[in-house]
């Protein structure tokens, strides 16, 4: 199956920093990349679909302005958490779908997660 | 955004005996994509179902699309200590979220050897 790079995989750093979290498709153009949060022991909440060339579209209450996403290639979209808090603590996985191929019926292939500890 | 219900939230089972956790959705679903996700590991894929009524099945694992294209099932017989993990069953979005996957809460499952 396709492959999708998530890097770093774990990262700490201090409240108020930024953190830019990478997202790569390595075999295949990802015209969209979806971007969730996992805390531990639930499920994957979707935050915002990244398309790329153009604005990402944010799940409600997920704010747009803390959670910088860019899709500037078909092969990257990053995150960018700004002025980080101890509460945004989480694990953040990206995954593509390839939607050219078709819209419905592909699977979602995702990057490995990004461990983010905010102290 | 879309919901899926998924249940039960755990289950733990002694290695041989059976599991199963059930996927709900109050829309009609086009498919449902089943992914499985290892402890510290990242979802994979497993399987999509299409078509009302659909089962496939991969070794022990048997899928089962409702005849509404509502629910969904998973069910492992003869549960081993690989498969633990948390399953997660997903759903697209329609209309103005189409191309997105909603994903149940999952079901962790631990195996006692």
């Amino acid at each position: 199956g396709a492959v999708v790079s998530q890097h770093p995989s774990r990262v700490i750093c201090k409240s108020g920093t930024s953190v830019k979290i990478e997202c790569r498709s390595l075999d295949f153009q990802a015209t969209t990349m979806f971007w969730y949060r996992q805390f531990p022991k639930q499920s994957l909440m979707l935050m915002a679909t990244s398309n790329e060339g153009s604005k990402a579209t944010y799940e409600q209450g997920v704010e747009k302005d803390k959670f910088l996403i860019n899709h500037a290639s078909l092969t990257l979209s990053t995150l960018t958490v700004t002025s980080a808090h101890p509460e945004d603590s989480s694990f953040y996985i990206c995954s593509a779908r390839d939607l050219v191929q078709g819209t419905l019926n592909t699977e979602a292939f995702f990057g490995q997660g990004t461990r983010l500890t905010v102290v | 955004g879309q919901q899926v219900m998924q249940i039960p939230q755990y289950q733990h089972v002694q290695e041989g005996e059976d599991f199963t956790t059930y996927c709900n959705s109050s829309t009609t679903l086009s498919n449902i994509q089943w992914y499985k996700q290892r402890p510290g590991g990242h979802p994979v894929f497993l399987i999509q179902l299409v078509k009302s009524g659909e089962v496939k099945k991969q070794k022990r694992l048997t899928f089962q699309f409702g005849e509404a294209k509502k629910n969904s099932s998973l069910h492992i017989t003869a549960t081993q200590t690989t498969d633990v993990g948390t399953y997660f069953c997903a759903g697209p979005g329609r209309g103005s979220t189409l191309g997105r996957l909603y994903f149940g809460r999952g079901t962790q499952l631990t195996v006692w050897p």
